[in-house]
């Protein structure tokens, strides 16, 4: 079965520490974005990738990190420099400009 | 500037039809989508319009109107499978071609 993965489901972190939010597709798509959702509010577009090895800041890419290194792959990094790290974080990807398929998510908490 | 509005919340009944507003300011429009999204879950694609006029799909149909920026998703035959939140997206020249949320409203039918 094709589709899009996000691991971990939940993740912890302390103040002052870096984490990598994991996200893999099988679906061939060659665009990948990461969005970012707080509550009452809509889905924000952190960094996207229309191809391997290329990648772009969104609309508020301060603080976190990318790299498009497989086409399958599209690893997210919130960094320290992040000051409101706690959010519900959402990877998809798409054919082109068609519509765009969504992870699970993974919830991230910052202790 | 961009803009999406859609209702906050709307509370319908079980077997019966609601409608979901969505307007929209862009700098250049080249497409909409709706998103159902269950809490704690990730969206999934409803519906895409790009051209005026009605998309039917189901028991979900979507409508456009380009000229006053407007768009609506109309559900028949509510089922309480369908309390969720609904994402209105506008796809915007102006911003790269990247999707832009509107807040979402959160459905919830009653027995």
């Amino acid at each position: 079965d094709g589709g899009i993965t996000q691991s971990p489901k939940y993740l912890f972190r302390k103040e002052g520490q870096n984490v990598t939010l994991s996200c893999e597709q099988n679906l061939n798509h060659d665009a990948m974005y990461w969005y970012r959702q707080d509550p009452g509010q809509g889905l924000r577009l952190i960094y996207y990738s229309q191809i391997v090895n290329d990648f772009q800041k969104g609309d508020i890419a301060e603080g976190y990190s990318v790299s498009r290194e497989k086409k399958e792959s599209f690893p997210l990094t919130v960094t320290s420099a992040q000051k409101n790290p706690t959010a519900f974080y959402l990877c998809a990807s798409s054919v082109g400009d068609d519509e765009q398929f969504f992870g699970p998510g993974t919830r991230l908490t910052v202790l | 500037g961009q803009n999406i509005d859609q209702p906050t919340e709307m509370t319908a009944t079980e077997g019966a039809i609601v409608q979901i507003n969505c307007t929209y300011q862009t700098s250049g429009f080249n497409g909409l989508f709706w998103y159902q999204q269950h809490a704690g879950e990730a969206p999934t694609f409803l519906s895409y319009n790009v051209l005026d006029g009605l998309e039917e799909k189901g028991r979900f149909s979507s409508f456009l109107s380009r000229s006053k920026g407007y768009s609506y998703l109309l559900l028949k035959e509510l089922q309480m499978k369908d309390s969720a939140s609904y994402l209105c997206a506008v796809r915007d020249v102006g911003s790269q071609g990247n999707l832009i949320f509107g807040k979402g409203t959160k459905l919830s039918v009653k027995p």
